[in-house]
């Protein structure tokens, strides 16, 4: 069964840093790209950033280009996504969300979704 | 950016009716390797998205066969033949043919 394990949300102020990790298990993770998808409470879906399965081919929403930086430990089947110089506006929930057999295009499987709050 | 519009925005139903959703692309989804990537999502209440349909009309294992999808170019639907309960929920379309990959705004399915 596949699982995709976020954590490292919380709150932080504008300005600031956190480090999202997804634990993943249930599939050859080093197989399929990976993404990460945020969801503002009660609001819409936006694509954050894709990395593809060895690591060499990465993708940003131009929202978080030059402050969000994706990427993946093939052996410890963890994908991670370091965000800096935080925004009020970057307050939502972030999904971890497996690739499929065509890459991100058919993406699948997603995580429970971690909460990341900017606010003073 | 591809942009992706879904209507209705808000479709009541009543258990045991048909239900229909449009999405509408801003572009073409013919990818270079003759597929389609279009996607649904279905998100109920206080869960993460499931997917549903990829590639327009294959139905992802374990969902129901009430739920169909078709469409071509930049006109795609999504249809349910007998909405049940378990149905509530907001439904996104989703793009991967262009990146940034983009969702429609979803549909929220609610029973009358």
């Amino acid at each position: 069964e596949v699982q995709l394990l976020e954590s490292g949300g919380g709150l932080e102020q504008p300005g600031g840093s956190l480090r999202l990790s997804c634990a993943a298990s249930g599939f050859t993770f080093s197989s399929y790209s990976m993404s990460w998808v945020r969801q503002v409470p009660g609001k819409g879906l936006e694509w954050v950033s894709t990395i593809g399965k060895k690591g060499t081919i990465i993708y940003y929403a131009d929202s978080v280009k030059g402050r969000f930086t994706i990427s993946r430990d093939n052996p410890k089947n963890t994908l991670c996504l370091q965000m800096n110089s935080l925004r009020v506006e970057d307050t939502a929930v972030y999904y971890c969300v497996k690739g499929g057999p065509a890459g991100a295009r058919e993406s699948d499987y997603w995580g429970q979704g971690t909460l990341v709050t900017v606010s003073s | 950016d591809v942009v992706m519009t879904q209507s209705p925005l808000s479709l009541p139903v009543t258990l045991g009716q048909p239900a229909s959703i449009s999405c509408r692309s801003s572009q073409s989804l013919v990818y270079s390797d003759g597929n389609t990537y279009l996607n649904w999502f279905q998100q109920r209440p206080g869960q993460s998205p499931r997917r549903l349909i990829y590639k327009v009309s294959n139905r992802d294992s374990g969902v129901p066969d009430r739920f169909s999808g078709s469409g071509s170019g930049t006109d795609f639907t999504l249809k349910i033949s007998r909405v049940e309960a378990e149905d509530v929920g907001v439904y996104y379309c989703m793009q991967g043919t262009h990146w940034m990959h983009t969702f429609g705004q979803g549909t929220k399915l609610e029973i009358k």
